[in-house]
């Protein structure tokens, strides 16, 4: 079994919709969970982090956190063109038990139509 | 140059060649790392440098030898590779020592191998 799970997609959306892509995690231990951006040709750019559980907004972006279910969220609101891109789900545990280790879900693929 | 600039973008080889693949980041970071990015699949860790000592080797086969001069540069050396190394390596740095806070990544844009 995966330690993360994130649907691949692809995922095609009308610009302006609310998206939301998910990961799920079998780990307890994970405690920083992070969401990076991946625009095509180019590597993977941290887009939000969040500790422990529950929710964290920046501009159009929130990224949500349930620990009790093993389950994150980033929602984009309003989306636009500029917003297609492959999104991946990373976290780890405490640095005392991990070291640098950061764990990837697969990514999902988003398109946004204008 | 500002980041993490990673060359060459693309790369070609046949099974019997050696080449490298070259890191460089300019951002005062000291932890590097060597990540695979293969289509349907998670990133998978490589190798880890610490302040110029490697700190991991995700059971990496041999045919893959990195090297790390000093805490800005990162090679990968590449010798009697396989088809199906054929990925997206991507070269990614960090402020090592973290504690108690998130371990941010910032990434390269890669180099695309095809292994013919």
């Amino acid at each position: 079994q995966k330690e993360v799970e994130q649907d691949p997609g692809p995922l095609s959306v009308p610009e302006g919709a609310i998206v939301s892509l998910n990961c799920t995690y079998s780990n307890s231990a994970f405690q920083y969970f992070m969401w990076y951006r991946q625009y095509s040709r180019k590597g993977p750019e941290l887009l939000m982090y969040t500790y422990s559980s529950g929710n964290k907004e920046d501009g159009r972006f929130t990224a949500q956190v349930d620990k009790s279910s093993k389950y994150i969220s980033l929602f984009i609101r309003d989306s636009q063109p500029s917003d297609s891109a492959t999104y991946l789900c990373a976290m780890t545990r405490p640095p005392e038990t991990s070291g640098s280790r950061l764990t990837f879900g697969e990514g999902t693929q988003l398109t946004v139509n204008p | 140059e500002t980041g993490v600039t990673q060359t060459p973008r693309h790369l070609v080889m046949g099974m019997t060649n050696k080449k490298s693949l070259k890191c460089e980041q300019h951002l005062g970071h000291n932890a590097m790392y060597w990540y695979k990015q293969s289509a349907k699949k998670p990133l998978e860790l490589m190798f880890v440098y610490n302040f110029k000592e490697q700190t991991e080797n995700n059971s990496v086969p041999s045919r893959f030898s990195p090297e790390c001069p000093n805490s800005s540069h990162l090679f990968l050396h590449l010798h009697t590779l396989q088809p199906e190394d054929s990925a997206l390596y991507l070269c990614a740095s960090s402020q090592a020592g973290w504690m108690g806070g998130a371990n941010v990544l910032t990434f390269g844009a890669g180099s695309r191998l095809t292994v013919l």
